[in-house]
């Protein structure tokens, strides 16, 4: 079963930063969380990871709480691209370990 | 990261049938793992596949109904055996990325059985 709670579903109005939350309480010292994003009949894509520091790429920014059972992805400009099931993950980092997949969030993106 | 080509992209089959998936890498892999996602619903692991031992699956999928093979580092089949409407799904395959940045999944198959 997955190790993560999202909400089902959020909106977001384009150009306004997209926050999606999702608890891990019982995340080990060794998980680390994983975003990736599903765009409509397109495999999972990876978006960003970290294990305790809040992390930043070309394409979001991820807080991670200190207590680290919570974590958010920030898309800090949504686009009507950015309409997606997002997937929060908790994942050893270990080489073959495999992603277990909860249902995610469906972000829309409204004009 | 690698490059993977899925195929088909997508078929429509007849019930009883029986239809090969193929996945293609661009570099060498050691493992590589075979998903279902069923309409409506998120991605559920069927296996993972070493090149050269069987594969392993998980809980609920029997290698008699999702034969795997994966002859060498670059390339895996998912065969979905004696098909019924409830194997329409779409199925992906994904292999390790490049260390610590998570998977690549390809494309995937959208499978509809009639």
């Amino acid at each position: 079963d997955a190790k993560t709670t999202q909400p089902p579903s959020m909106d977001c109005a384009e150009g306004r930063a997209a926050n999606l939350p999702c608890n891990h309480s019982t995340i080990s010292g060794n998980e680390y969380v994983y975003w990736y994003r599903q765009i409509h009949s397109q495999g999972p894509q990876y978006i960003i990871h970290g294990l305790k520091n809040n992390e930043t790429n070309e394409m979001a920014s991820l807080i991670i709480t200190e207590d680290r059972k919570s974590s958010t992805l920030i898309l800090p400009h949504a686009t009507l691209r950015d309409t997606a099931v997002y997937y929060c993950i908790v994942r050893v980092d270990n080489y073959g370990q495999n992603f277990v997949f909860g249902p995610g969030t469906r972000l829309s993106v409204l004009p | 990261s690698a490059v993977i080509s899925q195929k088909p992209s997508r078929d429509i089959c007849q019930r009883g049938t029986s239809l090969t998936i193929q996945c293609q890498v661009d570099s060498q892999v050691t493992m590589m793992f075979w998903y279902r996602q069923q309409p409506g619903q998120s991605l559920t692991l069927i296996a993972t596949a070493n090149q050269g031992s069987e594969a392993t699956y998980e809980s609920g999928f029997v290698i008699d109904k999702f034969p795997i093979s994966r002859p060498n580092l670059t390339f895996s089949t998912l065969t979905v055996s004696n098909m019924s409407p409830e194997d329409s799904s779409i199925y992906l395959c994904s292999v390790e990325g490049a260390v610590r940045y998570g998977y690549t999944f390809g494309s995937g198959t959208r499978l509809t059985v009639v």
